[in-house]
């Protein structure tokens, strides 16, 4: 079973304040994680990746985190500019570079 | 800057017809990837290639064929276009020898098709 889950189809936010974005697996034979980043009328692009011996991962405003035992992994996004309004997906390195993809939140951030 | 470039960017077609996409990249990378994105579904993968030798199925490529021409060109192709194809296609490109970013793929901007 290779599933990734987003359950939040989309999320508002006022600007400044945090954005948290959440992601759920099933299969933890392969504990690679990857965030991207995607606008209208463009490809997805690579935001951050976390892999199994870290909890956290850091880069600027954004910070995922991974709860390995409870199959959960969260984007943390502080704080929230205009310009972090897009779809974001979560994906899972199943090996071979093969990705499998969440169905992505639509995060709009509120000036 | 080293790219992934896909055309055309929009098509429309008729149930039936046959429709090539079309997938460069100039980033030199040996693995490509094609994906499809519906709404609520995510980006699924359709085929994949490691090599210009090598193919292989996603998890949906029933309906699909694809054709590695050159490391640098992956194409997509729709025999008997029907419109629950009717979606956003993706290609994108990796690198396994890339060090750290080895597990990051980088994608084109998509092709919007549409069968009517």
């Amino acid at each position: 079973d290779q599933q990734v889950k987003q359950n939040s189809p989309s999320l508002s936010v006022q600007e400044g304040r945090i954005s948290i974005l959440n992601c759920d697996y099933t299969n933890s034979m392969f504990d690679y994680f990857l965030w991207y980043k995607k606008y209208p009328a463009e490809g997805p692009t690579f935001l951050i990746s976390i892999s199994s011996i870290k909890d956290k991962n850091e880069d600027g405003r954004f910070t995922v985190f991974l709860n390995k035992s409870a199959k959960h992994l969260s984007l943390h996004i502080v704080p929230s500019q205009p310009g972090d309004s897009a779809v974001y997906f979560c994906a899972q390195n199943f090996g071979n570079e093969k990705l499998t993809f969440g169905t992505g939140t639509r995060l709009t951030i509120i000036p | 800057d080293a790219d992934v470039t896909q055309t055309p960017r929009n098509r429309i077609t008729k149930t039936g017809k046959r429709i090539m996409l079309e997938c460069s990249q100039t980033k030199g990378h040996d693995r490509m990837y094609w994906y499809r994105q519906d709404p609520g579904l995510g980006l699924r993968l359709i085929y994949y290639s490691f090599d210009v030798k090598d193919i292989n199925k996603g998890e949906i490529s029933d309906g699909y064929s694809v054709s590695r021409q050159a490391q640098a060109k992956f194409s997509l192709s729709l025999e008997s276009a029907i419109p629950n194809q009717t979606a956003l296609y993706f290609c994108a490109t990796s690198d396994p020898w890339g060090g750290p970013r080895r597990n990051e793929q980088f994608f084109g901007p998509g092709t919007r098709l549409t069968v009517l």
